[in-house]
């Protein structure tokens, strides 16, 4: 099954621009997380945000999450080259042990 | 760092043969893990969760007797995909948290890339 929804599907920027993405979802959570994922390889965790959190920060990351609108967004500021990748959100419903995975943002950063 | 090392990175076999994927947890003990299966651009899909010690939770429309999970050690679980087809031929990841807390993060392999001939 497939919860998360995220806005848009493709996003491309120059170096040095923040991108943003949005990821929409249907249930009660436990908490929201991020991943990246370079293409053909695993997922890597970036950012976990509790469902009693509003805002978390590491580094050039920042995700906000509103429980009421069932809505999170990441922000990654002063984008590089480097950070071109495809970008997931992913839940764990509270009645659930598994991560549900949104459809993920293509991320285009170019030099 | 929590590490999950996936084998084989890809795989390409006929039709009607079966093909095992292994999933380890190199520095810490999983006794849930996670197999997901994702279609080219396409998000990640759960196909079961793997409990070490019993029988897998299988998510619906997604056939028990054909992906066979063994998860016989709290570092290895095994999928098995039996009598492949090409219609089988997607992208495999598994993945584990690291500690039993829901507020952990997932660890990914790097995922097998199957192609049935």
């Amino acid at each position: 099954s497939q919860q998360g929804e995220e806005d848009p599907q493709a996003l491309s920027i120059q170096e040095g621009e923040n991108a943003t993405m949005n990821c929409s979802y249907k249930t009660s959570i436990n908490n929201l997380q991020w991943y990246r994922q370079n293409s053909g390889r695993g997922l890597v965790h970036l950012i976990l945000i509790r469902s009693n959190e509003r805002e978390k920060h590491s580094g050039r990351l920042r995700v906000t999450l509103d429980t009421s609108k069932k809505s999170s967004s990441l922000l990654i500021t002063a984008s590089r080259a480097a950070d071109t990748a495809s970008y997931f959100c992913a839940t764990l419903p509270n009645a659930g042990t598994a991560l549900i995975f949104g459809k993920g943002t293509t991320l285009s950063v170019s030099s | 760092g929590a590490v999950v090392s996936q084998h084989p990175s890809w795989v390409i076999c006929k039709s009607g043969t079966s093909v095992k994927i292994e999933c380890r947890s190199l520095d810490f003990q999983a006794t849930t893990m996670f197999w997901y299966r994702q279609f080219p651009k396409q998000s990640l899909m759960l196909m079961a969760t793997s409990n070490e010690g019993s029988k897998a939770t299988y998510e619906q429309g997604v056939e028990k007797d054909k992906f066979l999970i063994n998860h016989a050690s709290l570092t290895l679980s095994t999928l098995t995909v039996t009598s492949a087809h090409p219609e089988d031929s997607s992208f495999y990841i598994c993945s584990a948290r690291e500690s039993a807390s829901y507020n952990s993060p997932l660890h990914f392999g790097n995922g097998t890339r199957l192609t049935v001939t």
